[in-house]
């Protein structure tokens, strides 16, 4: 059974940069997309962009100009930075696996950052 | 962008009955050359992650109670479960994967009344 587990800072200042790491185990990171999403405290998902193993990624125009997610398939984990950061970004950010660049099949738990000073 | 709107965005229905919930995508989700909308439905439950129900518009994910349905193409889509249960309270979402970036709708909320 694939798990994810999010990890990193719970609190950022503004104009930091956020980052954090998704773990995957119970099953390798190649040959699959891997995804960040969002969800503001009380609000809706939105969805920050994807990663194959080979480093190719996909971003959501609305967050690409702030936007890094990377892979590191020694570790079996992708990690996600956004720059520039400021208290609209505060949410729980998800990781999760794509299934072939299609939907959402496997899910972190998920991590609140907090963007405050 | 495709824009996904659902509604309601809050529905009440009582045990046993049949709650339904729609989604309209803002453009087409139905790839031509194989047929297929590319659409999901996700369930999220307070203090979870979303979990997929249904995806391929219609189809379930492995495990997923038959009470859930998927229905519809093109642009207009339906989420159908056919007799609440309490467990069933959650958000509902749906979700485009016909062209990036792979947007969601607002939600569902479902409650029991």
């Amino acid at each position: 059974q694939v798990q994810l587990q999010e990890s990193g800072p719970g609190l950022v200042k503004p104009s930091e940069t956020l980052s954090l790491t998704c773990t995957v185990s119970g099953g390798s990171i190649s040959s699959y997309y891997w995804s960040w999403i969002r969800q503001p405290p009380g609000k809706g998902l939105e969805w920050i962009g994807y990663i194959y193993n080979s480093g190719s990624t996909n971003y959501n125009p609305s967050l690409k100009s702030r936007v890094t997610i990377s892979v590191d398939t020694s570790k079996n984990q992708f990690s996600l930075k956004v720059r520039s950061v400021t208290a609209a970004d505060t949410a729980v950010y998800y990781c999760a696996r794509v299934h072939g660049q299609l939907w959402l099949d496997y899910w972190g738990q998920g991590t609140l950052v907090t963007v405050s000073s | 962008d495709i824009v996904m709107t659902q509604s309601p965005d809050s529905l009440a229905v009582s045990l046993g009955e049949r709650a339904t919930i729609n989604c309209k995508s803002s453009q087409s989700v139905l790839y031509s050359s194989n047929n297929n909308n590319y659409l999901a439905w996700y369930q999220q439950k307070p203090g979870q992650p979303p979990k997929v129900l249904i995806y391929w518009a219609s189809t379930r994910e492995s495990g997923v109670p038959d009470r859930f349905s998927g229905s519809g193409s093109g642009t207009d889509f339906t989420l159908t479960i056919s007799s609440l249960q309490a467990e069933d309270v959650a958000v509902y979402y749906c979700q485009q994967y016909y062209s990036t970036p792979h947007t969601f709708g607002q939600g569902t909320k479902l409650e029991i009344k």
